[in-house]
């Protein structure tokens, strides 16, 4: 199965930057995927590391390590509509299910 | 536009009043998604289709249940809701990509149920 651990909760200010750690145990690994959840909307993609390194997308990137199951999402020059819930998330050996972890909770304030 | 709609945002449904829940999408993707969400928990797949292929989760209750009548549409139906059935459920859409996972999912807006 999957399991996919990252911290319940981060809080910092608005300009500063914040890494987000997320660690699995997968059984097949194709990528790791991070979404962002504002409260009460749906999961939106944020960015997806099938290899090892870092992906860069605007004020926000992903890392990857496959050796050590490990990943992260850095999100710099903080704004306070970056408040939201952040998952890292796997598919499944067979590739048709999206399994998340339990979710970080980033709070910025001003 | 919208890509997977839900339909309704919300529903209020009775205790053990049967209850459906609608989606659609227009990406043509073979695999179609439902997830419960609770308040300030991770989205839980409660099932999912690949192409007609149905796929159960294993502590998904036998309360829920689902229908594809096409690629377009599926259905969350919830025989007997409960107390405990309130929550957000999300949609999703997803399609393989070589070398044989997709890279990303496509939600739906959630139906926000209640229950009374």
């Amino acid at each position: 199965g999957q399991s996919l651990e990252q911290p319940s909760e981060v809080t910092a200010v608005e300009g500063a930057i914040v890494q987000i750690n997320c660690t699995y145990q997968t059984s097949g690994f194709y990528g790791l995927s991070w979404y962002q959840q504002h409260d009460g909307g749906a999961p939106t993609f944020l960015s997806y590391n099938a290899l090892d390194g870092l992906e860069e997308t605007g004020r926000f990137s992903s890392f990857l390590s496959r050796s050590d199951s490990y990943g992260y999402l850095l999100l710099q020059e903080l704004q306070m509509k970056d408040s939201a819930s952040y998952f890292c998330a796997v598919f499944n050996q067979a590739g048709t299910a999206l399994i998340f972890g339990k979710g970080t909770t980033l709070s910025v304030s001003s | 536009d919208a890509m997977v709609i839900q339909n309704p945002r919300y529903q209020v449904t009775q205790f053990g009043k049967p209850v459906t829940l609608s989606c659609s999408q227009t990406l043509n993707h073979n695999v179609m998604y439902w997830y419960q969400q609770k308040s300030s928990q991770a989205p839980k797949l409660l099932f999912h289709y690949y192409d007609k292929d149905f796929n159960n989760e294993a502590d998904t209750p036998d309360n829920f249940q689902s229908r594809r009548p096409n690629t377009s549409f599926c259905f969350l139906d919830i025989r007997s809701p409960g107390l405990g059935d309130a929550a957000m459920y999300l949609c999703a859409t997803s399609a393989p990509s070589p070398p044989g996972a997709p890279t990303e999912a496509f939600f739906g807006q959630g139906t926000r149920l209640t229950v009374v």
